[in-house]
């Protein structure tokens, strides 16, 4: 079963636009991370924010967490069309060592 | 390069047969995690191993079966293949319990 419930499914949008994506859960995690997927090739971790933690910066990515919504959101600013992916949020419990995945945004950058 | 290898890469087999997927974890990893991603599952956890032993279990078939090596390669044993387990299949590795995890390139198996 999936932990995580990302919003949008797919979004579009042209380059320059910043991108929005919104991860909620159900449990009580130890950690939350995101993760970018090319069409069909392996995932690829990109930021992972500790439960007490509330926002964390990485080149043009920005991730926030907010453990009283059980709710995370990543931000990609000045998109590129190379950001064109599919991103995953993926929670680990604090009773648990495994991740388990989100359903994915499906972001579209258009050149 | 992620520094975790599956091999190989892409599998057409029929249904009945049995398949073994490998994974070779990053250097140092002790922990190797194994997923299943179809289009109507998204990914699904299998199983992880530890230094050899077995640590969690997921919805995993018991047509399937997974180990982990002294050298801690992994296989994931698939038998009696049927249609509906054409996925990707995904290893990962990770140093530490629930910390970051490094994914190989996946095996695509296609059960005709």
């Amino acid at each position: 079963s999936q932990q995580g419930e990302e919003d949008p499914q797919a979004l579009s949008i042209q380059e320059g636009e910043n991108a929005t994506m919104n991860c909620s859960y159900k449990t009580s995690i130890n950690n939350l991370q995101w993760y970018r997927q090319n069409s069909g090739r392996g995932l690829v971790h990109l930021i992972l924010i500790r439960s007490n933690e509330r926002e964390k910066h990485s080149g043009r990515l920005r991730v926030t967490l907010d453990t009283s919504k059980k709710s995370s959101s990543l931000l990609i600013t000045a998109s590129r069309a190379a950001d064109t992916a599919s991103y995953f949020c993926a929670t680990v419990e604090t009773s648990g060592s495994r991740l388990t995945f989100g359903e994915g945004t499906q972001l579209t950058v258009n050149p | 390069d992620s520094g975790v290898t599956q091999t190989p890469k892409h599998l057409i087999t029929a249904t009945g047969q049995r398949v073994t997927l490998r994974c070779s974890p990053r250097s140092g990893d002790l922990s190797v995690y194994w997923y299943q991603q179809s289009l109507d599952q998204g990914l699904q956890f299998l199983i992880q191993y530890y230094n050899g032993e077995e640590r969690a279990k997921g919805n995993i078939l018991e047509r399937f079966s997974a180990q982990q090596f002294p050298d801690l390669h992994s296989e994931l044993n698939l038998s009696s293949l049927e249609l509906g387990d054409s996925a990707l299949y995904f290893c990962a590795s990770s140093v530490a319990y629930g910390e970051r995890y490094t994914f190989g390139s996946g095996t695509r198996l296609t059960v005709v």
